[in-house]
């Protein structure tokens, strides 16, 4: 099993629709969680962090649940430039060679 | 500034032949890295530069070799390139956060390289 799993898309949505991320991770110890977006060939970029209480950041909104080792992520009102992939990112220990990358969901927002 | 910055972007290699990346970063980082992305793989690590003078192998780091030649440059060197080595090579650079944290990773623009 991978370390970190995803939703392997694509997913195609309408603009203004909303679409949900999935993400699962097998490390129970993992202790920091992450969004990355990547745009069609260009470098990741952090979209935000995620906290086990929920956080919210304008139309994004990341979950965390520990107890299913799950993360996800919820676009809201979706534009045509959230149209990316998006990496789950989990930081497993206190080592630096544990952040693990998941294998990214692509998501296209047509008009 | 700049960020991270890496050279070349693109690159053809036959198999066999050596060549360095390189990386450099203007935002006075202690750690740097070296991930290669392949489709459907995610990024992978390479190897990783916790501080100035120190490197780890990271995940899959066979058939590389790295130089932390200064708390700014982080190189990433293939001696004899193999077709298994195209993908594209990211560089990225962090502050560690608290507690066990990483910080964030602020990637440089990638490294496409190609070995026939």
């Amino acid at each position: 099993r991978k370390e970190v799993e995803q939703d392997p898309g694509p997913f195609n949505v309408p603009e203004g629709a909303t679409v949900a991320f999935n993400c699962t991770y097998s490390n129970s110890a993992s202790q920091s969680f992450f969004w990355y977006r990547q745009d069609c060939r260009k470098e990741p970029k952090l979209l935000m962090s995620v906290y086990s209480s929920g956080n919210e950041d304008g139309r994004f909104t990341a979950q965390l649940n520990r107890a299913s080792q799950y993360i996800s992520l919820l676009i809201r009102d979706s534009k045509l430039s959230d149209s990316a992939t998006y990496l789950c990112v989990v930081h497993g220990g206190t080592s630096y060679d544990k952040v693990i990358f998941g294998p990214g969901t692509s998501l296209s927002v047509i008009p | 500034n700049a960020g991270v910055t890496q050279t070349p972007k693109f690159q053809v290699l036959k198999t066999g032949q050596s060549m360095t990346l390189q990386c450099a970063q203007d935002m006075n980082h202690n750690s740097m890295y070296w991930y290669r992305q392949d489709p459907g793989m995610g990024l992978r690590l390479i190897y990783y530069s916790a501080s100035e003078g120190t490197t780890d192998k990271g995940e899959v780091p066979n058939g590389y070799n790295v130089s932390r030649l200064n708390k700014r440059e982080f190189s990433l060197r293939l001696e004899s390139a193999a077709p298994s080595q195209t993908s594209v090579y990211f560089c990225a650079s962090s502050e560690p956060g608290q507690g066990s944290s990483t910080g964030e990773l602020f990637f440089g623009e990638g490294s496409r390289l190609t070995v026939l």
